[in-house]
């Protein structure tokens, strides 16, 4: 079956301090990656999505950037954060098929201080 | 521009009592439509989900929702609520893309609050 991890479950980060963040993904091939932020209260927002190694489609300009180096594993980056870029970071997949689900793994908390 | 509208950000009810989430969309195609909850700190979960076909669809934990094109409306339905549903409840449109869907647009979430 399959199965989706993110790293670190809670980060606590300085402003001007660099992020990366990693999403892996076990037991499908050529999955759709997502990365989603859910600022406090509100909903999620996409923020960057790929359909392949090395292809990514940046939905929100802003501080961060996402790579895809394999196939199951995408990351988000960022040089120096900023207080907004508080929230939970959730990581997502879904199968190549017209009607397969997104699935969603357990998000990261990160705190900017 | 594709939208989703959950009018009610806070619902509190009874356990044992019936429970309707509303969601509306705004989607020039007939969309595929997702609902999905989330227990605090954690991930989402998908409940149910509507591609075509019957507009009743089941989901798990006993949830169900109607599909109601002339509405743009896709509410959410469970006849008896019990404590452990009390979480935030997301609704959420995928846009088509080459025959099947690519991004998931979310509603703002409403958040189940269930009294004894």
């Amino acid at each position: 079956s399959q199965t989706i991890h993110q790293w670190p479950a809670t980060l606590v980060q300085p402003v001007g301090s660099p992020l990366s963040l990693e999403c892996t993904v076990e037991g499908t091939s050529n999955p759709n990656l997502y990365w989603y932020r859910q600022a406090a209260g509100r909903g999620l927002q996409l923020l960057f999505y790929s359909v392949g190694i090395g292809q990514i489609s940046s939905e929100v300009p802003q501080n961060l950037s996402a790579s895809r180096p394999q196939d199951r594993q995408f990351i988000l980056s960022s040089k120096k954060l900023l207080l907004s870029d508080s929230g939970f970071y959730l990581c997502a997949w879904r199968g190549g098929g017209a009607g397969d689900t997104q699935y969603f793994g357990p998000g990261t908390r990160l705190t900017v201080l | 521009a594709q939208s989703v509208t959950q009018p009610d950000i806070h619902i509190t009810v009874s356990e044992g009592a019936s429970l309707e989430l509303r969601c509306n969309y705004s989607y020039g195609a007939t969309p595929y439509l997702f609902w999905y909850v989330q227990s605090p700190g954690q991930g989402l979960q998908l409940l149910l989900k509507y591609f075509s076909g019957d507009t009743l669809v089941q989901g798990i934990k006993g949830f169900e929702a109607e599909f109601k094109r002339s509405q743009s409306s896709f509410n959410l339905r469970k006849p008896s609520v019990h404590w452990s549903d009390a979480a935030e409840y997301f609704c959420a449109v995928g846009t088509r893309f080459s025959g099947g869907y690519n991004k998931l647009i979310f509603g703002a979430g409403t958040r189940l609050a269930v009294h004894p």
